[in-house]
């Protein structure tokens, strides 16, 4: 049962490189989601979408891009890398947006020099 | 702002205790609650979750309840062991938006 895979594990970049995360799921969930996770935070939410070729802005958009072409993925794109983009990146999927439970991928960790 | 937060943000319990991890919330709104487990250099794991029309609900040596009039959620493990050594989110949804997460407590197990 592969879920929901997220590549690449790790990831270095330098400031303004431009580099895109791949999330994948094989439960035909309708839900994608983007978050990252900072030290002593919980998850914030960057952008999700609702179903194939449709996405919107969650608390924390600015400096990202996404795209969902095909329903079981969700592509998130980093143009120009900036320091504060240094984080954790999950991907998670669900049936619908509320009331369901988000299923996690086990993340991206990203670093911005 | 909506918030979700957590009393502690650590707990140490010995192995074969109960655990009782806090979380309080802000949005009368919120319908839907969830708990998740998230280990070292993992993501997140669904534990179990509750809707705002129920008091309690029990899984496998855990439980969730719920108390709306203070906005509070609890989360009890029962018998802890090492492998529940990890740090538990809670999670709201107010009235079917996305879910906002709380900061997070970590559960260290000693035995």
């Amino acid at each position: 049962n592969a879920g929901v895979t997220q590549t690449p594990k790790f990831r270095v970049l330098k400031t303004g490189q431009s580099m895109t995360l791949l999330c994948a799921q094989d439960m035909n969930h309708e839900y994608m989601y983007w978050y990252r996770q900072d030290p002593g935070m919980g998850l914030r939410l960057i952008h999700y979408s609702v179903g194939e070729g449709t996405t919107a802005k969650g608390e924390v958009p600015d400096g990202y891009n996404v795209s969902r072409l095909k329903k079981q993925n969700f592509l998130l794109g980093l143009e120009s890398a900036a320091p504060s983009q240094t984080s954790v990146y999950f991907c998670a999927s669900s049936y619908h947006r509320g009331n369901q439970p988000q299923h996690f991928g086990d993340g991206t960790r990203l670093s911005i020099l | 702002g909506e918030s979700v937060g957590l009393h502690l943000p650590t707990l140490s319990v010995q192995e074969g205790d109960n655990s009782i991890i806090n979380c309080a919330y802000s949005n009368s709104a919120s319908d839907y609650f969830i708990w998740y487990k998230q280990e070292s250099g993992k993501g997140p794991q669904f534990i179990i979750d509750i809707r705002s029309n129920m008091d309690k609900r029990q899984g496998q040596r855990v439980t969730v309840l719920l108390n709306k009039t203070v906005k509070h959620l609890s989360l009890q493990i029962a018998a802890t062991q090492p492998g529940d050594s990890a740090v538990y989110f809670c999670a709201e949804t107010p009235a079917g938006t996305a879910l906002i997460f709380g900061k997070g407590t970590t559960l260290s197990v000693s035995s």
